[in-house]
């Protein structure tokens, strides 16, 4: 199996306050793992990729310092929103890669369920 | 630049009947192609990847074609059914980077 969990679900909190999403695959060791944010009726953006025992590589326009992104081990990685403000209130969702095992050896994303997070 | 792109935003079909998803991309480099289905608050699910060696892969109700010249790719889902009902993306990557690019979606509803 490939399973991907995400906690919290959703979280509600105020403007100024960080909050932590866990991402854990359960079944199988993720080097590489993903965050996303998904905009209502939009597609997935990706935001950073998350390799285990190194830093994260943000995409164009994400801020480091903003989405702190740790990887402590091959099953976990937690995404960070630091001093969240409302319009930081988004879906979001990570991955975590696994080896498919096609001839270049392509990885597959399995995704977790997403974090709904409203900043108040 | 939205180099995966999905230009049907919805498509209905219904239950029993063949649906058929696209997806066109522009960079020639993309050699992985996937297709997810998502509901509402959910993650994406994986259904279905394949290759550029390849130019069809098959999974019980769900075909993947690829068309490299004319860089296209198409889910076939048959027969349809209610459950099937949700967003599909369909994403490509290049060997190596292992990072997804996603169309922006189309929304299936299959009516019973």
């Amino acid at each position: 199996g490939a399973v991907v969990s995400q906690h919290p679900s959703r979280v509600i909190c105020k403007s100024g306050t960080s909050v932590k999403i866990e991402c854990r695959s359960l079944d199988f060791q993720a080097t590489t793992m993903f965050w996303y944010r998904q905009f209502p009726k939009q597609s997935l953006m990706l935001m950073a990729t998350s390799n285990e025992g190194s830093k994260a590589t943000y995409e164009q326009g994400v801020e480091k310092d903003k989405f702190l992104i740790n990887h402590a081990s091959l099953t976990l990685s937690t995404l960070t929103v630091t001093s969240a403000h409302p319009e930081d209130s988004s879906f979001y969702i990570c991955s975590a890669s696994k080896t498919s095992g096609g001839a270049r050896g392509q990885e597959t994303q399995y995704f977790g369920p997403g974090t709904r997070l409203l900043v108040l | 630049d939205q180099q995966v792109k999905q230009n049907s935003p919805s498509l209905s079909v219904q239950e029993g009947r063949i649906s058929i998803l696209n997806c066109d991309y522009t960079n020639s480099m993309f050699d992985y192609f996937l297709w997810y289905k998502k509901y509402p608050a959910e993650g994406p699910t994986f259904l279905i990847s394949i290759s550029s060696i390849k130019d069809k892969n098959e999974d019980g109700r769900f075909t993947v074609f690829l068309n490299k010249s004319a860089k296209h790719l198409s889910l076939h889902i048959v027969p349809s059914q209610p459950g099937d009902s949700a967003v599909y993306f369909c994403a490509a990557s290049t060997s190596g980077t292992y990072k997804y690019i996603f169309g922006t979606g189309t929304r299936l509803k299959v009516l019973a």
